[in-house]
């Protein structure tokens, strides 16, 4: 059973705010929002994660709602090498990570 | 920091032959390392979870004799192809697992490159 619900695709125009939504309704307590993206043909790369708060650090930030039902990973000022395959994976800390289909995001120069 | 190295990147090699994969975690110790598959156009599968000093566990439809997991070290793991067959062209890639404590809130697990098996 898929945790999470991520759109298939996005554009974003390069140097703007990209915004990437992930819904997990059925989160529980103690599990963790993970993100992580692949660039084609790469190992994929750890960006960030959170529990409750939000989070941010030198490539993104972390906004997760109040009800923990949703998040939106957001990268500032996407450039093109953005471009890549993002993760949004609902795990307990401990746990390994089972990864879905993601968000094919385009950066469009 | 939490860098994850693989070798070889890419490897070429005829059907009924091993391949070695070496999966390092280069700068933290790693109790537990995972081995992963990549179809073209897929996403990842989970094929094993690796502990330190004790034996792998395969998820469900993975041979074990086929796929043989090793994690002498807190910094080496290896998975061998045995028998290798077209069907195992694939992209293996293998992430470790920082310590307990050693991320601030949680664990978090690191990726090596990936590795790319063709088999003629």
């Amino acid at each position: 059973d898929a945790k999470t619900t991520q759109p298939t695709s996005m554009d974003c125009a390069e140097g703007r705010a990209a915004n990437l939504p992930c819904n997990h309704s059925t989160i529980s307590g103690n599990e963790y929002v993970y993100w992580y993206r692949q660039i084609h043909s790469q190992g994929p790369q750890y960006i960030i994660h959170g529990l409750k708060n939000n989070e941010t650090n030198e490539m993104a930030s972390l906004i997760i709602t109040e009800d923990r039902k949703s998040s939106t990973l957001i990268l500032p000022h996407a450039t093109l090498r953005d471009t890549a395959v993002y993760y949004c994976i609902v795990q307990f800390g401990n746990e390994k990570l089972t990864f879905g289909t993601g968000t094919r995001l385009t950066i469009i120069p | 920091g939490a860098v994850v190295s693989q070798h070889p990147s890419r490897v070429i090699c005829k059907s009924g032959t091993s391949v070695k994969i070496e999966c390092r975690s280069l700068d933290f110790q790693a109790t537990t390392m995972f081995w992963y598959r990549q179809f073209p156009k897929k996403s990842l599968m989970l094929m094993a979870t690796s502990n330190e000093g004790s034996k792998a566990t395969y998820e469900q439809g993975v041979e074990k004799d086929k796929f043989l997991i090793n994690h002498a070290s807190l910094t080496l793991s290896t998975l061998t192809v045995t028998s290798a067959h077209p069907e195992d062209s694939s992209f293996y890639i293998c992430s470790a697992r920082t310590l307990p404590g050693t991320s601030g809130s949680t664990d978090t697990q690191y990726f090596g490159p990936g590795t790319r098996l063709t088999v003629l």
